[in-house]
């Protein structure tokens, strides 16, 4: 079975840019989350989906970051402009549902962004 | 909300030996409780999980025990192997805490063949 795909895994670019990342999560599951990794902070979660619709946002770090999830087999997130200190590895993840929640999360392997 | 805590931050042993680390949690209604590993240049990985009605679990050489009062839980890996080397990470979830997964800082191990 696939797992959840991400693309790109690696991207460089300008400070400025708009850099666009994506997910394909796992084919029935209803949550996706993303989170953003660095040394300093670990493992963050930015946000997550239930059945499409954002669920909880209150990790994004500022407006300069937005997602969405057209469909449930896709979706983006986008920075906008980018500056250094985004510079970091996203990864997106999904899980199937459950009453409890009591689900694992399903990682893909991330993007390595680095904002110059 | 919930806050998990995680130690050692760093952990070498000789091949064949035992490795423990331990996290604890600070919300008393958290009740799921997943480990990864995390391979360099992947994502974290599930290798095993516990739920807060269960004391212990054990996939082959790898175990989880809980203790609920005392508020924490540890991965035990026995006769590590060099491909055990990794970063490990726990995690706790919290109902009150929607889906989230509240992670550990992180364990780099290191298996010296």
């Amino acid at each position: 079975d696939a797992g959840v795909i991400q693309s790109p895994r690696h991207e460089v670019t300008e400070m400025g840019q708009e850099v666009t990342l994506r997910c394909k999560p796992i084919s029935g599951h209803d949550y996706l989350f993303w989170y953003r990794q660095t040394m300093m902070r670990g493992l963050e979660l930015l946000i997550y989906f239930n059945n499409n619709v954002p669920i909880d946002d209150s990790g994004m770090p500022e407006d300069r970051f937005s997602a969405k999830m057209p469909n449930a087999s896709f979706s983006t997130l986008k920075i906008q402009p980018s500056e250094p200190r985004d510079s970091a590895v996203y990864f997106c993840a999904s899980s199937p549902t459950d009453r409890g929640f009591n689900q694992p999360q399903h990682f893909g392997d991330g993007t390595r962004l680095s904002i110059l | 909300g919930e806050n998990v805590e995680q130690h050692p931050s760093t952990l070498s042993v000789q091949e064949g030996d035992s490795a423990v680390i331990k996290c604890t949690y600070s919300d008393s209604a958290s009740n799921y409780f997943p480990w990864y590993k995390q391979e360099l240049g992947k994502g974290p990985q599930l290798i095993i999980d516990i739920r807060s009605n269960v004391g212990e679990k054990k996939d082959q050489r790898i175990a989880v025990t809980l203790n609920k009062t005392a508020k924490h839980f540890s991965l035990h890996i026995t006769e590590t192997q060099p491909e055990d080397s990794a970063v490990y990470f726990c995690a706790a979830r919290s109902p009150n805490q929607g889906g989230k997964l509240i992670f550990g800082q992180g364990t780099e191990l290191s298996v010296k063949p």
